[in-house]
């Protein structure tokens, strides 16, 4: 079973860069999984950001593409996520899951997710 | 505003069969791609419920039913109890966002 987990600063200044870390355990990073993030804006519903594979491929979810970088470090079994120039809309819960295969299937692990408030 | 639509809210005294809608189009559920759902217990993480839109994980009770049919899909919970009261979302791939899309979800009340 993989486990997810995220980490990374709860309080994010207007204008900067929020930065998550998912480390994965019980389970390569280099494996046949695809690696994204969604996120939960309080009192709201899910919203895919992007995912990863190992090979380098990413895609990004078009309303985010802008300001949203995924990358992966096989060294430490883990992938960030970074999103630029940020605003109280990016208040939210972020997960990171994982998809077998590819981004047309489901999420089949989640982390328990990051609470990152945007404000000054 | 979500890509797919689903009832807000739902609900049902305790024993009884609600159904929960999940609609797209034809750049997500009726270009056939697969319909995921996912249970969201109160102050946790989303879990996968159904997937391939009606198989089971491992340990998901068979009181819980996925079907499929054109441009939607829904959820059919059976014998409803206290501990289903929690949002639910469907969730497809889109190749207009060619990526994964999700529902507004519907937050299921145990009357």
């Amino acid at each position: 079973q993989v486990q997810l987990q995220e980490s990374g600063p709860g309080l994010v200044k207007p204008s900067e860069t929020l930065s998550l870390t998912c480390a994965v355990s019980e389970y390569s990073i280099t494996s046949v999984y695809y690696w994204g993030w969604i996120r939960q804006p309080p009192g709201k519903g899910l919203e895919w950001i992007g995912s990863i594979h190992h090979s380098g491929s990413t895609s990004y979810n078009p309303s985010l593409k802008s300001r949203v970088s995924i990358s992966i470090d096989t060294s430490k079994n883990d992938f960030s996520l970074r999103l630029t120039s940020v605003t109280a809309a990016d208040t939210a819960v972020y997960y990171c899951a994982s998809q077998l295969y590819s981004t047309i299937n489901h999420f089949d692990n989640w982390g328990q997710g990051a609470l990152v408030t945007v404000s000054s | 505003q979500s890509v797919l639509t689903q009832p807000p809210s739902v609900s049902g005294a305790p024993g009884q069969r609600v159904t929960i809608s999940c609609t797209g189009s034809s750049s997500n559920i009726g270009a056939g791609y697969d319909v995921n759902w996912y249970q969201q217990l109160p102050g946790t993480a989303p879990k996968l419920l159904i997937y391939g839109n009606r198989n089971r994980p491992s340990g998901v009770p068979d009181r819980f039913s996925g079907f499929k049919s054109g441009t939607s899909a829904s959820l059919v919970i059976t014998g409803l109890q206290a501990e289903h009261e929690a949002d639910y979302y469907c969730q497809s791939y889109d190749n207009r966002v060619s990526g994964p899309v999700f529902g507004g979800g519907t937050r299921v009340t145990v009357l």
